[in-house]
């Protein structure tokens, strides 16, 4: 599988590997965090979302970690698919407001 | 119905037009909000509804005038708009706004061009 360690804009990914995708966020205070995935065309879709007393959430193929001690989060995708192929956003949820990430483009190769 | 619309998915506009975006929902949700998206960059919050009154609004110009006339709809009104507000306009709902999260149901926007 291929990781990140640093937030980096664009990941590419062999179909059937893991993805790590990171992110930094802000604010201390926030009580989610979000992943998104936006496909061309398209509004973001929910992926899933981890409550910040939580360090560890899972999903269908998917994992999120939070690690507050600095402020990082991830999330994993296990065996990449080709309908993977997206822009991610993290945000974090914080006085009634979502504050989306920079996001990180995945390009899933054949 | 579990999905939020938006009309139309394409707009271009002259600076003098005036011209509206449409949202609609029918999960009975009762926050409702307008993102700006541009080209590579993330989702901006521009006003959040709750209970079909405005509730934040992110120092957005004048020349954007958000509506919210029922529990269903909500309206962006566009005015004297610069060639710079050209962007993707999404549009959001989730059950309430509250101080605790809800997952957020976005629409799939609405691609503006402003000439």
């Amino acid at each position: 599988g291929e990781s990140v360690g640093l937030h980096l804009p664009t990941l590419s990914v062999q179909e059937g590997d893991n993805s790590i995708i990171n992110c930094a966020y802000s604010n201390s205070a926030s009580d989610y965090f979000i992943w998104y995935k936006q496909e061309s065309g398209k509004g973001p879709q929910f992926i899933i979302d981890i409550r910040s007393n939580m360090d560890k959430r899972q999903g269908q193929r998917v994992t999120v970690l939070l690690n507050k001690t600095v402020k990082h989060l991830s999330l994993q995708i296990a065996a990449t698919q080709p309908g993977d192929s997206a822009v991610y956003f993290c945000a974090e949820f914080n006085d009634y407001k979502l504050s989306f990430g920079a996001g990180t483009t995945v390009t899933v190769r054949a | 119905d579990t999905e939020v619309t938006q009309t139309p998915k394409h707009l271009v506009m002259g600076m003098t037009n005036k011209k509206s975006l449409k949202c609609e929902q029918h999960m009975g949700h009762r926050a409702m909000y307008w993102y700006k998206q541009k080209a590579k960059k993330p989702p901006e919050l521009m006003f959040v509804y709750s209970y079909e009154k405005l509730s934040i609004n992110e120092s957005v110009p004048s020349r954007f005038s958000p509506e919210c006339p029922n529990s269903s709809l909500l309206n962006l009104h566009l005015h004297a708009l610069q060639p710079e507000d050209s962007a993707l306009y999404l549009c959001a709902s989730n059950p309430e706004r509250g101080g605790s999260y809800n997952e957020q149901f976005f629409g799939p926007g609405t691609r503006l061009t402003v000439l």
